[in-house]
């Protein structure tokens, strides 16, 4: 199956700090990217998407101040934690769904993830 | 909105059992619907993914069935090995918003030597 790349996979920062997150798709071109955060023994809660050179489109209670996506090309989508606080640890996952002819219809392709933890 | 719920929350079996953990969804016009695999502290492996024309999918010792009608699809694990040790999840779509998954909370699954 086609590759997602996340990167960092783990990170750790102080109160206040940004942090950014990067996902890459790596033998494919995403169109769109879905960013999901994962609490311990939660399932996945989608946060946004977002789509190659527009505005990501935000789930409702996820604050698009505090957690800015940008989708500049069709293989990487970044996510920075704006004044991370503890509150925001986790476990964010992004996805990607390649154009159409790539893979099956609509079908996602989940990165490793990245574990933030804010001390 | 679609909502996803999978039943058992956890289950535990000795090695060489055949498993069946079940999904449910409320909104029946999916186009897809994906289970996967996710070990402790990593991301999502992907392990069948049924698209609403079809009924089931087999990969390996996995076979996945899909009912749109009754909003229901299973995961069949046959002849179960301790390396199938994870936590299984089940999501779907719905037809208006593509690739947009629903998660449900997931089975963890332990299989003891």
């Amino acid at each position: 199956g086609a590759v997602v790349s996340q990167h960092p996979s783990r990170v750790i920062c102080k109160s206040g700090t940004s942090v950014k997150i990067e996902c890459r798709s790596l033998d494919f071109q995403a169109t769109t990217m879905f960013w999901y955060r994962q609490f311990p023994k939660q399932s996945l809660m989608l946060m946004a998407t977002s789509n190659e050179g527009s505005k990501a489109t935000y789930e409702q209670g996820v604050e698009k101040d505090k957690f800015l996506i940008n989708h500049a090309s069709l293989t990487l989508s970044t996510l920075t934690v704006t004044s991370a606080h503890p509150e925001d640890s986790s476990f964010y996952i992004c996805s990607a769904r390649g154009a159409p002819g790539q893979g099956k219809r609509g079908e996602l392709f989940f990165g490793e993830g990245s574990r933030l933890t804010v001390l | 909105k679609q909502e996803v719920t999978q039943i058992p929350a956890a289950l535990s079996v000795p090695e060489g059992e055949n498993l069946v953990l079940n999904c449910s969804f409320t909104d029946s016009a999916i186009y897809n619907l994906q289970w996967f695999r996710q070990d402790p502290g990593k991301g999502l492996t992907s392990l069948l993914l049924i698209q609403s024309s079809q009924r089931e999918q087999t990969s390996g010792r996995l076979n996945a069935s899909l009912d749109k009608s009754s909003g229901r699809s299973t995961l069949y694990i046959a002849a179960s090995q301790p390396g199938d040790s994870a936590t299984y999840l089940c999501a779907a779509d719905r037809g208006s918003t593509l690739g947009r998954l629903y998660f449900g909370r997931g089975t963890q699954l332990t299989v003891w030597p």
